[in-house]
């Protein structure tokens, strides 16, 4: 699977769209880019996943470049409970192995 | 519908014990994996099942073994544990053995003294 760099921590104030970025470089073609969050102590919540177009659901937007080096899933409207490690992972369709790097920590500030 | 479930959610044992953990998958998810979460390793694959057959395994040792049985229900169990055991183990299901997402449980958080 390919690899991930994310920032390790962000902060952003409660109601404004939070923007966590992910490079992820050496993607290959058959590969997904997936988000998940993990709020303290709980299991990873599964947010949102794409493979070329920009994706959105009811959590948050999905935007890939175009050469899907890279990507930046959006918290339209952050709320407290958005604070949490925020995972970006590289996927293979089919491989059912997720490899979880360190994650951003997004911290959401009255 | 009901999410992952795991059981117990905590656990304290000693070194040399063994343990077996348990996980129910979401109705109708065919699929289970299991990570272990450690503040230095941060989440890491153990392995996966698929029709009670192992399909997919990480870099532990083969004190971590695995099964899964015809309701899909999986259980893991650590032998003669060691206080690096210690960890949150988590397990994930899946519907279909290449169905994109997983759905993760709360967790058992276990604890080796």
């Amino acid at each position: 699977d390919a690899k991930t760099t994310q920032p390790t921590s962000m902060d952003c104030a409660e109601g404004r769209a939070a923007n966590l970025p992910c490079n992820h470089s050496t993607i290959s073609g058959n590969e997904y880019v997936y988000w998940y969050r993990q709020i303290h102590s709980q299991g990873p919540q599964y947010i949102i996943h794409g493979l070329k177009n920009n994706e959105t659901n009811e959590m948050a937007s999905l935007i890939i470049t175009e050469d899907r080096k890279s990507s930046t899933l959006i918290l339209p409207h952050a709320t407290l409970r958005d604070t949490a490690v925020y995972y970006c992972i590289v996927r293979d369709f089919g491989n059912e192995k997720l490899t979880f790097g360190t994650g951003t920590r997004l911290t959401i500030i009255p | 519908k009901a999410g992952v479930t795991q059981t117990p959610r905590y656990l304290i044992k000693t070194r040399g014990q063994q343990v077996t953990l348990s996980c129910s998958p979401i109705s109708g998810h065919r699929s289970v994996s299991w990570y272990q979460q450690t503040p230095g390793q941060g989440l890491q694959f153990l392995f996966e099942y698929f029709s009670e057959t192992q399909r997919n395994k990480g870099n532990f040792p083969g004190r971590f073994s695995g099964r899964q049985f015809s309701n899909s229900r999986s259980e893991m169990n650590v032998s003669t544990l060691e206080l690096g055991d210690s960890a949150l183990y988590l397990c994930a299901s899946s519907l279909l053995k290449s169905q994109e997402t997983q759905y993760f449980g709360p967790g058992t958080r276990l604890l080796v003294l």
